[in-house]
């Protein structure tokens, strides 16, 4: 599984745009780019996933450059209610053949929402 | 739609007493997770279950069973709780074919003194 690298934290005042960024050197062919969101005392909750260039759904865009080394996760106009621990994934979304697949979590990145 | 359901949310224990986490999904997901959150870190996953009859150990295994019951019920047991056992767990499930969506239930948050 791909090592991934975020900040471990960011601050961010209420209609702002955010952009956290996550390293991934080794990733490879194979690999997709996931991020979750988790709030206090809530279990992770999916965002978005992408292979390359851009992807948008109505929560958040997901840049991808041509390397593929890095990733951006965009969240527009945050409010207070985006305060959360967002992490980067990176791995194979095909089955290991067993059927599953074992997601690996950092410590993510702490974004608190300033009034 | 329920999703995914953990029971219960809350559990405090003694130091060698046992006790069964609960899991079951409402999406008929193949796939199920056990995973455990220690303050400040990341998710680490304990066992993870690729269909109904199977069961393979993830990263944390020691000092926990699974038993996947059927489909939709995936139970963690813990035999003889451990103070390092103190941690909130999460249940999680997802699709064939897209194991980098999973689905999380709330999480039961273990005391063991």
């Amino acid at each position: 599984l791909a090592k991934t690298t975020q900040p471990i934290s960011m601050d961010s005042y209420e209609g702002q745009e955010v952009n956290i960024t996550c390293s991934h050197n080794n990733i490879a062919t194979n690999d997709y780019i996931t991020w979750y969101q988790q709030f206090p005392s809530q279990g992770p909750r999916f965002i978005i996933q992408g292979y390359k260039t851009k992807v948008t759904n109505e929560v958040a865009s997901l840049f991808i450059p041509a390397d593929r080394k890095s990733s951006t996760l965009s969240l527009p106009r945050v409010s207070l209610s985006d305060t959360a621990v967002y992490y980067c994934l990176v791995g194979d979304m095909r089955d290991s053949g067993a059927g599953s697949y074992q997601l690996t979590f950092g410590k993510g990145t702490k974004l608190s929402v300033i009034p | 739609n329920a999703g995914v359901t953990q029971t219960p949310k809350f559990q405090v224990l003694k130091t060698g007493q046992s006790m069964t986490l609960q899991c079951a999904q409402d999406m008929n997901h193949n796939s199920m997770y056990w995973y455990r959150q220690d303050p400040g870190m990341g998710l680490r996953l304990i066992y993870y279950s690729a269909s109904e009859g199977t069961t393979d150990k993830g990263e944390v295994p020691n000092g926990y069973n699974v038993s996947r019951l059927n489909k939709r019920e995936f139970s963690l047991r813990l035999e003889s709780a451990a103070p390092s056992q103190t941690s909130v767990y999460f249940c999680a499930s997802s699709l064939p074919g897209q194991g980098n969506i999973q689905y999380f239930g709330a999480g039961t948050r273990l005391s063991v003194l």
